[in-house]
């Protein structure tokens, strides 16, 4: 398995503004990916981060809008630009050793946009 | 297009009462189905990984089989604690290794 941090826990923020999401993995993994989790909802792809290149984005999301670094192999970052209300959810980073493997979550950041 | 549907979507149980949570899924290849347990505030907790049809995963009261087409986690005689919501994700053979999620089902462990 894999131990994730991410930083901050939560935070409230006004319309507008950036939040960068940091989140660290204990040992070095194959694939990192982000996740947005809305109230009572399932959990939505964001993007893949990659090692070295671009991200990969799912459909509906954009660079301009969630910029994703990852310098490393333990650590990667999600920042929400531009914020609106709408992007008021629960950000989830995972990581896992193999693509075909599990994926190991993060503790997730609460976000609140006012 | 690749889809994962979960039913129930909530379940009230009574301490004892065993059942079975079912996940339906829609893929053009299989590569993985994953299940895993989320409590509130905090991120998925990985349960199991199934890869063929046929195959079978156990730990504590919470079994997992699968099929061609859907999984089942069977809950034997759960307790309070086994309260949370248990989403499934597959993984497609063709692309990337991205999971599909389905909505999870809520479970209620009534003592």
């Amino acid at each position: 398995s894999a131990v994730i941090s991410q930083k901050p826990s939560r935070d409230i923020c006004q319309r507008g503004t950036s939040l960068t999401i940091q989140c660290q993995v204990d040992s070095q993994v194959t694939m990192m990916f982000w996740y947005r989790q809305q109230p009572g909802q399932s959990l939505t792809l964001i993007a893949t981060a990659n090692q070295g290149s671009e991200a990969t984005y799912e459909s509906g999301f954009v660079i301009d809008k969630f910029p994703i670094s990852r310098p490393n192999l333990t650590f990667s970052t999600l920042t929400v630009s531009n914020m609106s209300p709408e992007d008021s959810s629960i950000y989830l980073c995972s990581a896992s050793r193999g693509g075909d493997g599990e994926q190991f979550f993060g503790p997730g950041t609460r976000l609140t946009v006012l | 297009e690749d889809q994962v549907t979960q039913s129930p979507e909530a379940l009230r149980l009574q301490e004892g009462e065993s059942s079975s949570l079912n996940c339906s899924y829609t893929v053009s290849g299989l590569r993985g189905l994953f299940w895993y347990r989320q409590d509130p505030g905090k991120g998925p907790e990985f349960l199991f990984t199934l890869y063929s049809a046929g195959e079978e995963k156990e730990k504590e009261r919470l079994k997992a089989t699968l099929t061609k087409k859907e999984s089942f986690l069977h809950i034997t005689a759960p307790k309070p604690e086994d309260s949370a919501t248990y989403l499934c994700a597959v993984q497609a053979t063709s692309g990337t290794y991205k999971y599909i999620f389905g909505t999870g089902t809520r479970l209620k462990v009534l003592a």
